[in-house]
């Protein structure tokens, strides 16, 4: 069985400050680990996915995750925000046994100030 | 290329009527993905198709829905009768097939089902 828990339901920062939005797994088998954003009024798009290979891992718009194996955590950070970052994301985790349902988290929203 | 596409983008119907969504997932992708987010809750996976097979059927909440997807190609979800709890955000995703899983599902902007 696989879960995935992100920490906080809402995280508001300033803009040009740093974003750390929190996420822990759990899996039984080596997983796979996804970001997606959902903007408002838009579809689920991919930040950055993690499947074995490097454990820091780059995405679009300046995001980025770190893979912490002995932490079960998977991170999403960005050195700086911006106002068009402003959206909910949602950590997933897929555990590659052949059976390919994404278990998602409960979304974090992102509130950025100007 | 075209995403994955979905149609209608929002279905507002009374309880017990009959709804049906559609999916045409990006051209040449085998695996072919329902999930739902229920108000206040998590998305969470419906099923998956393999071309025109059920690969996985756990997440269907009940008989009240059907999913087909005849020929390999869209897919519809067919909610019959529908109830007050069906209300919420339903996706679809596609990815290409993978032989060892952790492949990317690509999704498309949803169907937002009212019940009333």
């Amino acid at each position: 069985a696989q879960s995935v828990t992100q920490l906080d339901s809402h995280v508001s920062v300033s803009e040009g400050t740093p974003v750390l939005l929190r996420c822990n797994y759990s899996s039984s088998y080596s997983p796979s680990l996804f970001w997606y954003v959902q903007h408002p009024n838009k579809g689920l798009q991919l930040l950055l996915k993690y499947t074995s290979a490097a454990t820091l891992v780059k995405g679009i718009n300046g995001f980025e995750a770190e893979f912490k194996k002995s932490e079960t955590s998977f991170h999403l950070t960005k050195p700086s925000a911006h106002m068009s970052d402003a959206a909910e994301y949602f950590c997933v985790v897929s555990d590659r046994t052949g059976r390919r349902a994404l278990t998602f988290g409960s979304g974090t929203r992102l509130q950025v100030q100007p | 290329e075209a995403g994955v596409t979905q149609f209608p983008s929002h279905s507002v119907i009374e309880k017990g009527q009959t709804v049906t969504l559609r999916c045409d997932p990006i051209s040449g992708h085998d695996n072919l993905y329902w999930y739902r987010r229920v108000m206040g809750k998590e998305i969470k996976f419906l099923l998956h198709f393999v071309k025109e097979s059920k690969q996985d059927e756990s997440g269907m909440p009940n008989n009240r829905f059907l999913a087909e997807r005849t020929g390999g190609t869209y897919s519809t979800l067919k909610v019959q009768p529908a109830e007050l709890e069906d209300s919420g955000v339903y996706f679809c995703a596609s990815s290409p097939y993978l032989p060892g899983g952790g492949d990317t599902q690509y999704f498309g902007p949803g169907t937002r089902l009212t019940v009333l």
